[in-house]
């Protein structure tokens, strides 16, 4: 099992460019989450999907965040136009149940400049 | 779901037991006790979580108080790979999202 998949690692963007950040959940599970973490406010969640449904939005800052899940096997979540502030490490989790661990990718880290 | 409290941070000696408490004074006699941690540049994994009774696995321990008010993760050796932050979280088994909401957690450095 290869894990949750994210990518790119890294990312630098100039402001006002677009953002699409991608993820890959295990294989059969039915929750995908999205996570951000900055120092100043630590790991907060955006966004989850329950096969493939988006169910709670209300963590996304704003609208010029969107995220997508066109399959059980893909993710994305897009950042248009990008700001300076959304510099941070935005991860990637995912479950196999309602109540099961989550499994988290390695996150990918992104420089808005 | 309620809300935990934990030291910023901690030190330990490598191959020495460790005890990272989590204090949850409000917990609900349903919620979840559970624990994650994060390494250096990786995402948080899963380590353990428990209702009731103590837990152990090949990670951890979990001692959970009569009470339920307090716990403690307890790695019985650690190794400077263990150095993390740790993270005590509640999870109401009502919790319709599956969520987990994250704290500041503690930041646990292994002394070799």
């Amino acid at each position: 099992d290869a894990g949750v998949i994210q990518s790119p690692r890294h990312e630098v963007t100039e402001m006002g460019q677009e953002v699409t950040l991608r993820c890959k959940p295990i294989s059969g599970h039915d929750y995908l989450f999205w996570y951000r973490q900055t120092m100043m406010r630590g790991l907060e969640l955006l966004i989850y999907f329950n096969n493939n449904v988006p169910i709670d939005d209300s963590g996304m800052p704003e609208d010029r965040f969107s995220a997508k899940m066109p399959n059980a096997s893909f993710s994305t979540l897009k950042i248009q136009p990008s700001e300076p502030r959304d510099s941070a490490v935005y991860f990637c989790a995912s479950s196999l149940l309602r109540g099961s661990p989550l499994h988290f990718g390695n996150g990918t880290r992104l420089t808005v400049t | 779901d309620a809300k935990t409290t934990q030291p910023n941070s901690m030190e330990s000696n490598e191959e020495e037991p460790v005890h990272l408490p989590c204090n949850h004074s409000t917990i609900s006699g349903t919620d979840y006790i559970h624990w994650y941690r994060q390494l250096p540049s990786q995402g948080p994994e899963y380590v353990i979580h428990g209702l009731t009774s103590n837990v152990n696995n090949r990670m951890a321990s979990l001692a959970i108080a009569e009470d339920r008010k307090s716990s403690t993760l307890i790695l019985h050796r650690a190794t400077l790979r263990d150095a993390a932050v740790y993270y005590c979280i509640l999870r109401a088994p009502n919790n319709a999202g599956n969520m987990l909401t994250f704290g500041g957690g503690t930041r646990l450095m292994v002394k070799p």
